[in-house]
């Protein structure tokens, strides 16, 4: 399968620890994206990378949330310190560099904070 | 923040009728995208409009774009218990804003 992967596909953590979501997008594709979504919301943007460079953060952003793309290719999102606020679906996405066109969703790594 | 808004919120309707769902923006658009969401999945991509496009059409579905208004419509024609969904407008600049969505159900 050569679509977009996240992992793990669901985490329950307490509050205070840490968790970190991978996402292997589609091969060939340039741009990688995060969303975060609620119940009953829509995707909401929290990041995007052009290549291995983070080109934009939301500034809904908290410092507790970081993601990276050390070679261009999967991205991590960890977070620290996790609050019950941050209990959402984490989406993945990738598209080609002529953004953004259409993007290719993963299946989401739902996160619960207990 | 999200930039649309979907009208209705929720839908429900019988096998075979149409679906209608509305989406108004804020800003200046380049595309605005639909996709649909199965519950607890992944976005699917629907649909792409040009800002210079007034309608586009894919199988069963029919997208509007009126920039002077600020507004899109997604109709599903002939609908059927498959369809049932979550429908999002998403309009771009580099990244995708998405609305909030109408969550629709189809009935046998």
């Amino acid at each position: 399968d050569t679509g977009v992967s996240q992992n793990p596909r669901h985490k329950i953590t307490k509050r205070g620890q840490n968790v970190t979501f991978r996402c292997d997008p589609i091969s060939e594709h340039n741009r990688l994206y995060w969303y975060r979504q609620t119940l009953g919301q829509g995707p909401e943007f929290l990041t995007y990378f052009q290549n291995e460079a983070q080109l934009e953060k939301s500034r809904l952003l908290s410092d507790r949330f970081s993601a990276e793309r050390p070679k261009g290719s999967f991205s991590t999102l960890e977070i620290q310190r996790t609050e019950q606020g941050d209990s959402a679906m984490y989406l993945c996405a990738s598209s080609h560099y002529s953004g953004p066109g259409e993007l290719f969703f993963g299946e989401g790594s739902r996160l619960t904070v207990l | 923040s999200q930039q649309g808004e979907e009208d209705p919120q929720a839908l429900s309707i019988q096998e075979g009728e149409n679906a209608t769902m509305n989406c108004s923006y804020k800003t200046s658009i380049n595309n605005l995208q639909w996709y649909r969401q199965n519950s607890g999945r992944g976005l699917v991509h629907l649909i792409l409009i040009r800002s210079n496009e007034r309608e586009k059409h894919s199988g069963r579905l029919r997208v509007t774009l009126d920039t002077s208004k600020k507004s899109s419509s997604l109709l599903i024609t002939a609908s059927r218990a498959a369809d049932t969904a979550s429908y999002f407008c998403a309009t771009d600049a580099d990244k995708l804003i998405f609305g909030t969505g109408t969550r629709l159900q189809v009935f046998p």
